[in-house]
């Protein structure tokens, strides 16, 4: 299994749809992150999380909102979705003072039409 | 983010050839960290550089950090085809508490 899974995979969503995005690792590890991919722009980071009772806004939360339900889960929802949202969105983790660097997931392709 | 400035956007390169992707950023660099990604795939983890004149290596990749110049560059030698995806870095400016990302660096190695 891997360290961090993201469902689903793939989704296509209608305008106005609520969606949510599930991430959840195996790693133990305490912080987790939100981010989204859109083509030239690099990774922008949405929310993250140091721990459960920790959540933060990120560069663009607009629109999104999240939930910490335990260590290991840390969802992503769009409220309403809309076609600017359409981008690969990654959850990773790391450990305090990332020595590591982050472990991310496979990314979710989310598509707003 | 602009404070943390990739170059070149995109390369293509024959099978064989040496190349050479910088990350630059405008803040003081705690750490710095080099991703490969493979198209729609996700991010794995290359290498971390920390201390100025620091390099490292992963296989034909070695990264480099200058911090004089607060800016790292990634070289690969004798491209192969499996080279080929994007390269992100990623800067640390807080000591450990989270990472900013570059735009990215697209390579594609002609066999």
């Amino acid at each position: 299994d891997a360290d961090v899974t993201q469902t689903p995979r793939n989704r296509i969503t209608k305008t106005g749809k609520r969606i949510m995005l599930e991430c959840s690792q195996t790693k133990g590890h305490d912080r987790m992150y939100w981010y989204r991919q859109d083509p030239g722009l690099g990774l922008r980071l949405i929310y993250y999380s140091f721990d459960v009772k920790d959540i933060n806004k990120g560069e663009i939360s607009d629109g999104y909102s999240v939930s910490r339900q335990a260590q290991a889960k840390f969802s992503l929802s769009l409220e309403s979705a809309i076609p600017n949202q359409t981008a690969l969105y990654f959850c990773a983790t790391s450990d305090f003072g990332i020595n590591y660097g982050y472990t991310f997931g496979s990314g979710t392709r989310l598509t707003i039409v | 983010s602009q404070e943390l400035e990739q170059s070149p956007q995109s390369l293509i390169v024959q099978e064989g050839k040496n190349l050479t992707i910088n990350c630059t950023s405008s803040k003081t660099l705690y750490g710095l960290y080099w991703y490969k990604q493979k198209y729609g795939e996700g991010l794995i983890f290359l290498m971390m550089l920390q201390k100025g004149g620091e390099e490292k290596s992963h296989e034909k990749i070695t990264a480099k950090l200058d911090e004089k110049k607060q800016q790292s560059s990634l070289h690969i030698t004798a491209s192969q085809p499996s080279h080929a995806g994007i390269y992100l870095c990623g800067a640390d400016w807080n000591a450990g508490n989270m990472l900013t990302f570059g735009g990215g660096t697209r390579l594609m190695v002609k066999p």
